[in-house]
């Protein structure tokens, strides 16, 4: 069974700091990874999906990037601001959408 | 356009009691998904149907779970009866076929007392 870790469990930062929050998966036999944020009480919203042929996507200050054969992928968040606290989840999809998630980084950007 | 829609938001009942949730998916998707949220982790899937089948249920406590998804549109997953360890976030979740992008609804958070 695909197994997910996320490190760190939780993160604060000053505004406009750079950042990087991991996700590790135990078996690199995936179609994509997906990254969601959530915030408290809300359900999940899709960020960027990852195909297993890439090496990245960007959106905006976000930048993921994919390392299908180490098993890692990593967020890249730019000149983070306070309103992109919220818990980030990285889940990998191991065929038909079966994603397997990680239990997330918290991510609190400190005014 | 609209996004997943989930109802009702909240809901808390009694041990035992039934309990049903609806999820309405983005139009046009065929794959259709309910998750589970327990506090501090990451959702775990319940039940995914294509179109009208369910083709992944290994998850799901047939016991007491029960979950359609009628013209291959909106679903409804069912409880019967709740007990105390149920009580989560239940997320649904959609996308156009295999492998694509999978959008989520609020999710409904459900208290059993």
């Amino acid at each position: 069974k695909q197994e997910v870790t996320q490190i760190p469990a939780a993160l604060s930062v000053p505004e406009g700091e750079n950042l990087v929050l991991n996700c590790s998966f135990t078996d690199s036999a995936i179609y994509n990874l997906q990254w969601f944020r959530q915030d408290p009480g809300k359900g999940l919203t899709s960020l960027l999906l990852i195909q297993s042929s890439q090496r990245e996507q960007t959106s905006g200050r976000l930048n993921a990037s994919l390392d299908k054969s180490s098993g890692r992928s990593t967020l890249y968040i730019a000149a983070s601001q306070p309103g992109d606290s919220a818990t980030y989840l990285c889940a990998v999809n191991a065929g038909a959408n079966n994603l397997f998630f990680g239990t997330g980084t918290r991510l609190t950007v400190i005014p | 356009e609209a996004g997943v829609v989930q109802s009702p938001r909240y809901k808390i009942i009694e041990k035992k009691q039934p309990v049903a949730f609806w999820c309405n998916p983005i139009s046009g998707h065929n794959t259709l998904y309910w998750y589970l949220q327990n506090l501090g982790q990451g959702p775990e899937l319940l039940i995914r149907y294509e179109n009208e089948e369910a083709v992944d249920d290994s998850q799901l406590p047939k016991d007491r779970f029960s979950a359609e998804r009628l013209k291959g549109v909106d679903s409804t997953l069912k409880i019967q009866p709740a007990e105390l360890g149920d009580s989560a976030v239940y997320l649904c979740a959609s996308s156009f076929s295999q492998n694509t992008e999978a959008f989520f609804g609020q999710g409904t958070r459900l208290t059993v007392v």
